[in-house]
């Protein structure tokens, strides 16, 4: 079956500092991978994605994340954090071709400092 | 292109009610998926319906159910409401056929449920 997860629940980082949120999956097949952020009341959008090809991917926002399967990981980083960086992102898997019937993580809150 | 629109936004209700979520997927979208999204539990998928068929499920009781139109709009409904069925209901849409390719998922801003 598959799974997520993110190790962290509350990163903290400073304006101007490097982003890291990690993520590590399960899955018995090749998956799609993505990261989406949540601002307060609001949906979700798409950061980025893995499906297939390169297995590192650029998303918005300056972001970025590399699918290592050997380690089963796709963790998120940003060079230089902003503080509108701030908010809610997590971590999904799919097996499906669609790409629907996400499994999430539990979610890591990323707070900005000045 | 208007996105994905669910309706209510908020809504309250009691204990043994029953309650009914909709969802307007951006137009040209087959695919509809429901979420529910709770701090206990995080996000769990519901359920997925492409073309008016359920094609994915997750693991929930038989009181959450859904449907499809056929202009795609989708109804979920919850019956006997219990207090931890309290939570963000989010609903996404994608063209939905995955013939060989990724079709990317957009969220709708999501029903927020109250149960007392």
């Amino acid at each position: 079956a598959q799974s997520v997860t993110q190790l962290g629940s509350h990163v903290s980082v400073s304006e101007g500092a490097l982003v890291l949120l990690r993520c590590n999956y399960s899955s018995s097949v090749p998956p799609y991978l993505f990261w989406y952020v949540q601002y307060p009341n609001q949906g979700l959008q798409l950061l980025l994605k893995y499906t297939t090809g390169a297995t590192l991917v650029k998303g918005i926002n300056g972001f970025e994340a590399e699918f290592k399967k050997s380690e089963t990981s796709f963790h998120l980083t940003k060079p230089s954090a902003h503080m509108s960086d701030a908010a809610e992102y997590f971590c999904a898997v799919s097996e499906n071709q669609a790409g629907t019937a996400l499994i999430f993580g539990k979610g890591t809150t990323l707070s900005v400092s000045s | 292109k208007a996105g994905v629109t669910q309706t209510p936004r908020y809504l309250i209700k009691t204990r043994g009610q029953q309650v009914t979520l909709s969802c307007s997927p951006i137009s040209g979208h087959r695919s509809v998926s429901w979420y529910q999204q709770t701090p206990g539990q995080g996000l769990q998928f519901l359920f997925e319906y492409f073309s008016e068929t359920q094609r994915n499920k997750g693991n929930f009781p038989g009181r959450f159910s859904g449907r499809q139109f056929s202009n795609s709009r989708s109804e979920m409904n919850v019956s006997t409401l219990e207090l931890g069925d309290s939570a963000l209901y989010l609903c996404a849409s994608s063209l939905g056929h995955g013939k060989g390719s990724y079709n990317e998922q957009f969220f709708g801003p999501g029903t927020r449920l109250t149960v007392l």
